[in-house]
């Protein structure tokens, strides 16, 4: 079974360009969490959908960050303007929903903002 | 969220079991307690999870405290491929949020 896929891996761009991130989520899950993790700390949460509703957006910069999961399957996360404290890993994670929902992860976009 | 303490690194040597400790004394009757695992330039991988008894699985085994108020994650035998950074979280029930800490980082010595 295949796992998250996120793309690209790495993204360098220069300050202000805009960024886009795409993520498939494991084949029947309905849930889908962005993540956001800065070098040496844990992973952030920015989003969490449940199908193609955005159920906890709390933490996410709505300024320069937007969301989207259409069909409640694939998402884009994009960034517009990029700052150079965007430089991070993007993750991308799946679950089941239920009682303790295993999250599954892909292995992250890192971006570099010049 | 209710919130976990672990320390922030520990070293262990190769063939030998760890015991990662985390402690978490405002945890709610309805927390689960998650620890994921991850592995350099990889995403988070899930490891084990508990709410009251203690649990094994072939990655590692759980034990809980009695008042819940704490927890260790036990790795058996500890290889190369252990060495990671350990997240102890507590997960309300169905659709909450997982909160990462900063996590321990287990280093592995041959």
């Amino acid at each position: 079974e295949a796992g998250v896929v996120q793309s690209p891996r790495y993204k360098i761009i220069e300050k202000k360009q805009p960024v886009a991130f795409w993520c498939n989520p494991i084949s029947g899950h309905n849930t889908l969490y962005w993540y956001l993790q800065n070098l040496g700390q844990g992973p952030e949460l920015l989003i969490r959908y449940e199908n193609e509703e955005a159920v906890d957006d709390s933490q996410l910069p709505k300024d320069r960050f937007s969301a989207e999961r259409l069909k409640g399957v694939d998402s884009t996360l994009k960034i517009q303007p990029a700052e150079l404290g965007d430089s991070a890993v993007y993750l991308c994670a799946s679950s089941l929903r239920g009682l303790t929902g295993e999250l599954f992860f892909g292995e992250g976009s890192r971006l570099t903002v010049l | 969220d209710a919130k976990t303490t672990q320390p922030n690194s520990m070293e262990s040597n190769e063939e030998e079991p760890v015991h990662l400790p985390c402690n978490h004394s405002t945890i709610s009757g309805t927390d689960y307690i998650h620890w994921y695992r991850q592995l350099p330039s990889q995403g988070p991988e899930y490891v084990i999870h508990g709410l009251t008894s203690n649990v094994n699985n072939r990655m590692a085994s759980l034990a809980i405290a009695e008042d819940r108020k704490s927890s260790t994650l036990i790795l058996h035998r500890a290889t190369l491929r252990d060495a990671a950074v350990y997240y102890c979280i507590l997960k309300e029930t169905s659709g909450s949020r997982l909160t990462f800490g900063e996590g321990t980082q287990l280093t592995v010595n041959p």
